[in-house]
């Protein structure tokens, strides 16, 4: 069975400055996608970026990237120019590329921005 | 276009009740999935459903718990004979097809209290 692990339950940075969340994952299928979530107060789950298991270059999308190290299996997201608004728990999730079934989630990142 | 929409979004039964919980997809989605969050917990899958047909229910509990989706209405998550245990928020997220690459978009939720 596949895990998600997500090793820090809270991390606190300086607004503008830059913070790295940890996943680590166990998997034996070679075909999946990796995902990063975001959780605000109001509890809606906002998709933050994915990567491609078969793809070397790391997914970059604005001022969230990450560094997919497939061997390692790890997956952390990297938040750079935190805003207020990044506040939020994030989530790391894998899918096997079946897709027969549904995502695993990690437990999650309580991210906090220090103004 | 309007995305998941969930109702209610909070529901309290009292222990023995049964709770539903309704869920319309984004327009032109056909695969639905059903994730359940404890407090300080990640999301955990229930079931993953296309129109008529259940894919995988391998996260849901065997005992009181069922899920639909019909031809026409919404995804319904049904719990029987609720109790203390089952309270947490339900999240329903939506695909246009099964595929791993295509990101699920999520709902607000469903908190159920149960008293």
């Amino acid at each position: 069975a596949q895990t998600v692990t997500q090793s820090q339950p809270e991390m606190s940075v300086q607004e503008a400055e830059t913070v790295t969340l940890s996943c680590t994952y166990d998997t034996s299928e070679s075909d999946y996608y990796l995902f990063w979530y975001k959780q605000p107060p109001s509890r809606q789950m906002i998709l933050v970026i994915r990567q491609e298991a078969y793809k070397q270059q790391n997914a970059t999308e604005n001022r969230f990237s990450v560094n997919f190290q497939k061997a390692a299996k790890s997956f952390s997201l990297k938040i750079s120019d935190s805003q207020l608004g990044d506040a939020a728990m994030y989530f790391c999730a894998y899918r096997a590329g079946g897709g027969a079934d549904g995502l695993t989630f990690g437990k999650g990142t309580h991210l906090i921005i220090q103004p | 276009n309007a995305g998941v929409m969930q109702n209610p979004r909070h529901l309290v039964r009292r222990r023995g009740q049964e709770a539903r919980l309704r869920c319309s997809p984004v327009k032109g989605h056909s695969h639905v999935y059903w994730y359940r969050q404890l407090p300080e917990e990640g999301l955990k899958f229930m079931v993953y459903l296309q129109k008529e047909n259940i894919i995988d229910e391998s996260g849901m509990p065997k005992e009181r718990f069922s899920a639909e989706f019909p031809k026409e209405g919404p995804s319904i998550l049904r719990i029987q004979q609720v109790v203390r245990g089952d309270s947490a928020a339900y999240f329903c997220a939506s695909s246009p097809t099964g595929a791993t690459s295509q990101p699920q978009h999520f709902g607000d939720g469903t908190r159920l209290s149960i008293l």
